[in-house]
């Protein structure tokens, strides 16, 4: 079984500062791990995953996320604010080559203050 | 690529009728496809899981007879809302597998029962 937690309901942060998502997971078997931002009244857009590849993974817009197997984290950074970048974000984990059902964490709404 | 879409974007129903929702992959063939609900301001919650040309999985603790869902075809999967009542107001979002571990989900669907 899968789970993940999310630290944090709200972020906020300045425009032009470092975006910090925390994302906790836990799986019985080696994880695929995926974040997803999701605009008001829109469907979920991949910003990046992990598949057992480079721990360090680039996505879009800028955001990047490391895998780190002995914290089982997998948190979601982007080095500069941009206010485009206020939005829903959610941390996804599924059984990796073992099956592709995911499991959400609560999701962290991110507030860009001018 | 990897483009899915939703149909209607939004609809309102009165109690006791039938809503139909699809969801289709525009530019893959997809044998997977995913069912999720999302209530405001919470995580998703996966409906169901949907095989080309067999019954759809449902989770624990949604009803089967009420969630009707249809995978006729490689790019489309139907949800049907039975008898809708004012409680089955919600967010419908599908996702589509084109990869073995990717999902990449619809604009999703707003439904409300009057």
């Amino acid at each position: 079984a899968q789970s993940v937690t999310q630290l944090g309901s709200h972020v906020s942060v300045s425009e032009g500062a470092l975006v910090l998502l925390r994302c906790n997971y836990s799986s019985s078997v080696p994880p695929y791990l995926f974040w997803y931002v999701q605009y008001p009244n829109q469907g979920l857009q991949l910003l990046l995953k992990y598949t057992s590849a480079a721990t360090l993974v680039k996505g879009i817009n800028g955001f990047e996320a490391e895998f780190k197997k002995s914290e089982t984290s997998f948190h979601l950074t982007k080095p500069s604010a941009h206010m485009s970048d206020a939005a829903e974000y959610f941390c996804a984990v599924s059984a990796g080559a073992a099956g592709n059902k995911l499991t959400f964490g609560g999701g962290t709404r991110v507030l860009v203050k001018p | 690529g990897a483009v899915v879409s939703q149909h209607p974007s939004r609809v309102i129903c009165k109690s006791g009728t039938s809503v139909k929702i699809e969801c289709r992959s525009l530019d893959f063939q997809a044998t997977t496809m995913f069912w999720y609900r999302q209530f405001p301001k919470k995580s998703l919650m996966l409906m169901a899981t949907s095989n080309e040309g067999s019954k759809a999985t449902y989770e624990q603790g949604v009803e089967k007879d009420k969630f009707l869902i249809n995978h006729a075809s490689l790019t489309l999967s139907t949800l049907t809302v039975t008898s809708a009542h004012p409680e089955d107001s919600s967010f419908y979002i599908c996702s589509a597998i084109q990869r073995l571990e990717t999902q990449y989900f619809g604009p999703g669907t707003r439904l409300l029962v009057l």
